[in-house]
């Protein structure tokens, strides 16, 4: 089936790191997301992993990916109030589909 | 270097009416797809054309159809307006071979 979940909240302090989890159930996904939604705005890519990578890095950005238990994590070093925010995570469907399937977001607050 | 681009920006209609939503799709990519994101929901996948045919569909009504002109944009068009059609509506762009789909501003439509 197709499902991806993610809790509905976090909140941190200012210059803390930030974890966001996910979960998802397609076990042949060929990449997973994270995208970023500022208030009515639309999504901007922040990074993305291949289903065969442990870890990806990139700048305060380090993306971690549990394959044996598809959990997907986005980590945010330092966190600024600019990254206040609804953060999605995606799965690209299995082989041969081009559909992005999102979870249903997780807004995260920072506060100074 | 261009983004995507939709329009209009917001618009409102009543039930029974019919409204098309446009997309032009980033520098040099030749694939589009449409999302359709309720208030507090992931994105849900609408449908996905490219060489100006529709390659993949998500379980929306036939009400829900779409275009790709010769020059890559894309058209929405839904019949029929219901209340529950009220949302966000994205356009993501890609380039065929690569598997990174990037969004539009989008279009809030609000049916009344």
């Amino acid at each position: 089936g197709e499902d991806v979940e993610q809790s509905l909240f976090l909140s941190v302090r200012e210059g803390d790191s930030s974890v966001i989890n996910c979960t998802y159930t397609d076990s042949s996904s060929t990449y997973l997301y994270w995208y970023k939604q500022e208030p009515g705005a639309g999504l901007q890519l922040l990074t993305y992993i291949f289903s065969n990578m442990d870890m990806k890095q990139d700048q305060r950005l380090t993306v971690l990916l549990n394959k044996k238990d598809k959990h997907l994590s986005l980590r945010i070093a330092d966190t600024q109030t600019g990254d206040s925010a609804i953060y999605f995570c995606a799965e690209l469907g299995a082989l041969n589909t081009d559909k992005l399937i999102f979870g249903t977001g997780t807004r995260l607050q920072v506060f100074p | 270097d261009a983004g995507v681009t939709q329009s209009p920006t917001h618009l409102i209609k009543t039930r029974g009416q019919q409204v098309t939503l446009r997309c032009s799709p980033k520098s040099g990519h030749d694939t589009v797809s449409w999302y359709q994101q309720a208030l507090g929901q992931g994105p849900q996948f609408i449908f996905q054309y490219y060489e100006e045919e529709e390659r993949q569909r998500g379980n929306f009504p036939d009400r829900f159809s779409g275009h790709q002109f010769p020059n890559y944009s894309s058209e929405l068009n839904v019949n029929a307006l219901l209340l529950g059609d009220s949302a966000l509506y994205l356009c993501a762009s890609s380039l065929t071979g690569e598997d990174t789909q990037y969004f539009g501003p989008g279009t809030r439509l609000t049916v009344l």
